[in-house]
């Protein structure tokens, strides 16, 4: 099975720290993805990675940043954390891009509340 | 742009009865669909995928059916438990959009014993 983990599922921070989400994933997969879910907005991509050092920008990419040093590992980062950036945040990856590989696995999340 | 929908936001059913949940899209150029479940306050299980030349996909009691002319998709559970409570959500993989998945509102599934 497919197991994808994020380091904490609650998360309480003061406005403009800095934070970061960690994400593992152990099935060598090449793709990792960040979401965020709001009520009445659904979920929206913030980041995604193809590839080791490699990123793209999602749908709503300010205010984030991502690092991804190693294979297994996706970090989100907010550089200073405000409190719009309170939520429920998602991690994903999967193994490819076509055909059944490109079917996603999410983590269990972390609900980040920004005070 | 492609949007997603399902509705209707929210259903009650009784324990037994067949369930159906609805998914249309705006553009049928996707690359595939996929259904996802998500328990209260935690992440989204992968129930099913099915690739845009598939028509449905079966995995238990549950059976997903795509038709792109039409923009739509629907989610069969036969005979529903309290268990499958949750909300349910589909998503499609655009051809032109990369990795990029467009989700749908979902639809929050009660089923009473």
């Amino acid at each position: 099975d497919v197991k994808v983990t994020q380091s904490s599922r609650y998360l309480v921070k003061r406005t403009g720290e800095k934070v970061f989400l960690e994400c593992v994933q152990d099935m060598d997969h090449e793709n990792m993805f960040w979401y965020r879910q709001d009520p009445g907005l659904g979920l929206r991509l913030i980041y995604f990675s193809y590839d080791v050092k490699m990123k793209e920008k999602g749908d709503i990419p300010e205010g984030y940043s991502v690092s991804r040093e190693k294979k297994e590992r996706f970090s989100l980062i907010l550089e200073s954390a405000s409190t719009n950036q309170t939520s429920m945040y998602l991690c994903a990856s999967s193994y490819g891009t076509s055909g059944r590989w490109n079917e996603q696995f999410f983590g269990p999340g972390t609900r980040l509340t920004v005070l | 742009k492609q949007e997603v929908t399902q509705i209707p936001a929210a259903l009650s059913v009784p324990e037994g009865e067949n369930l159906v949940l609805n998914c249309s899209f705006t553009d049928s150029a996707i690359y595939n669909l996929q259904w996802f479940r998500q328990d209260p306050g935690k992440g989204l299980t992968s129930l099913l995928l099915i690739q845009s030349s598939q028509r449905e996909q079966t995995s238990g009691r549950l059976n997903a059916s795509l038709d792109k002319s039409s923009g739509r998709s629907t989610l069969y559970i036969a005979a529903s438990q309290p268990g499958d409570s949750a909300t349910y959500l589909c998503a499609v993989k655009e051809k032109a959009a990369g990795n990029k998945l467009t989700f749908g509102g979902g639809t929050r599934v009660l089923v009473k014993p």
